[in-house]
């Protein structure tokens, strides 16, 4: 089974509209980090946001904030008022309760936003 | 703000050639990590490394890959005999403390084409 699912293998969106991007996940550990990442057509990797199982809240950084749902086992990504810039793929990712050292992030396939003018 | 580094951006090699991609992790950085993205494809784990040794390892990561801290600023990822298969953007990062919320930050990748 998937660790990580992104169902939206692309989305469109309208300038300065909020977009969702999707990502359901499966673990049966208690204590896991999930991710999102941007990837511009450039091909750097760019931290957006995480959210730990623990995080009372959810988690907001800038125009990203992810809703957390935690019995449905999903992180997903709302980005606001969106840009030109902010086109480009949306990886979500998870890190288990591994042993120490280990910071295997396990990604899904990516959702390609674009965002039009 | 301090970042991780990585050269080149883009390697072209010969199938069976050896090739090394390096990185220079953060300062004051203590564990570190490969990863890939195949081309279309999802980004996979390859090694994390710390205390010069490594500190786990996936199926990717066969004998024909190994990780140095050669000087303690360098960190890098050797394959010695490439494949077609090979050909992919590989990231590295790291982090100073491995506490559970802390966030993994990349590199700008090595994009590498063996031919």
């Amino acid at each position: 089974a998937q660790k990580i699912t992104q169902t939206q293998p692309g989305m469109f969106v309208q300038e300065k509209e909020a977009v969702t991007l999707d990502c359901t996940y499966d673990t049966s550990d208690p204590s896991y980090g999930l991710f999102w990442y941007k990837q511009p057509s450039s091909g750097e990797m760019i931290f957006l946001i995480y959210q730990g199982s623990y995080d009372q809240q959810n988690a907001t950084e800038g125009r990203y904030s992810l809703n957390f749902q935690k019995a449905r086992k999903s992180a997903n990504l709302v980005i606001s008022a969106s840009q030109l810039g902010d086109s480009a793929m949306y990886f979500c990712a998870m890190r288990e309760g591994r042993r120490a050292g280990s910071y295997q992030l396990t990604f899904g396939k990516g959702t390609k936003l674009s965002v039009i003018p | 703000e301090p970042e991780v580094t990585q050269t080149p951006s883009h390697q072209v090699t010969q199938m069976g050639q050896e090739v090394i991609l390096r990185c220079v992790p953060i300062s004051n950085h203590l564990y570190f990590y490969w990863y890939r993205q195949i081309l279309g494809q999802k980004v996979e784990f390859l090694v994390s490394f710390y205390n010069n040794e490594i500190s786990e390892k996936s199926e990717i990561f066969d004998d024909q890959f190994s990780v140095e801290r050669p000087d303690g600023s360098n960190f890098t990822l050797k394959i010695r005999s490439t494949k077609l298969e090979d050909s992919a953007m590989y990231f590295c990062a790291s982090i100073r403390e491995d506490r559970f919320n802390e966030k993994l930050f990349f590199g700008s990748g090595t994009q590498l084409s063996v031919l």
